[in-house]
């Protein structure tokens, strides 16, 4: 059974558009994270949360926004989508403080900006 | 700030061929590092991990031994196959609490020739 599930696995958007990539992890995890991935940057950080509050963000831009309705969920807004938003995402989770924190990666969901 | 640094970008071998992966890191203290492989359309999965000066991490005859001295944490493996294909990511955090950042290097591609 998959761990962390991402939604949707491909996505096609046009320019200036807005889209939701969706997250959520059954490993009970408290901490869950949004990296990106393009082959100007092959794996870049973009935010960590715990307990649904953010810890650090590592994105320049404001058009990315992570929303956590609960706990195991981690979902990324992007507005006002840009050709070079082209990338694929991949959403991961750890247990942080009891000392087994190594990140589990989700499938990553694929986003192409026309 | 914390970094990773990944010296080789892609690495071609043949059946059988041993492999080194350089891996140096900057950091504060005693971090804890990992790699990581990245298959064809999947997410990064750690393939293991050390916390401690001397330690060997190992898994499916790859293994590194975190070296605070040198900063450097190399993976290696006697003899690749063809089904290790796919690259690599070493990677670093920080045990701290509150500390839920982790830094990847630019990884290595490996493609081995059968």
């Amino acid at each position: 059974d998959p761990k962390i599930i991402q939604k949707p696995k491909y996505l096609v958007a046009v320019t200036g558009s807005e889209k939701i990539l969706i997250c959520e992890q059954y490993l009970g995890h408290n901490a869950m994270y949004w990296y990106r991935q393009s082959a100007k940057k092959p794996l870049e950080f973009m935010f960590s949360y715990s307990y649904q509050k953010l810890m650090d963000n590592q994105t320049a831009s404001s058009r990315f926004q992570p929303q956590s309705s609960k706990k195991n969920h981690l979902d990324l807004q992007i507005t006002a989508l840009k050709p070079d938003d082209s990338a694929t995402y991949f959403c991961a989770s750890s247990q942080v403080g009891t000392g087994d924190y190594e990140q589990y990666f989700g499938p990553g969901t694929r986003l192409t900006v026309l | 700030g914390d970094s990773v640094t990944q010296t080789e970008g892609q690495v071609a071998l043949s059946e059988e061929d041993f492999l080194t992966i350089h891996c140096n890191y900057s950091a504060s203290g005693y971090p804890t590092l990992f790699w990581y492989v990245q298959y064809p359309g999947e997410g990064p999965q750690l393939l293991f991990r050390a916390s401690r000066d001397k330690e060997k991490g190992s898994s499916r005859g790859f293994e590194a031994t975190y070296d605070k001295g040198t900063t450097s944490f190399h993976l290696r493996k006697a003899s690749v196959q063809e089904s290790d294909s796919a690259v690599y990511y070493c990677a670093l955090s920080h045990r701290n609490t509150g500390n839920y950042k982790y830094v990847f290097g630019a990884g290595t591609r490996l493609k081995v020739i059968a």
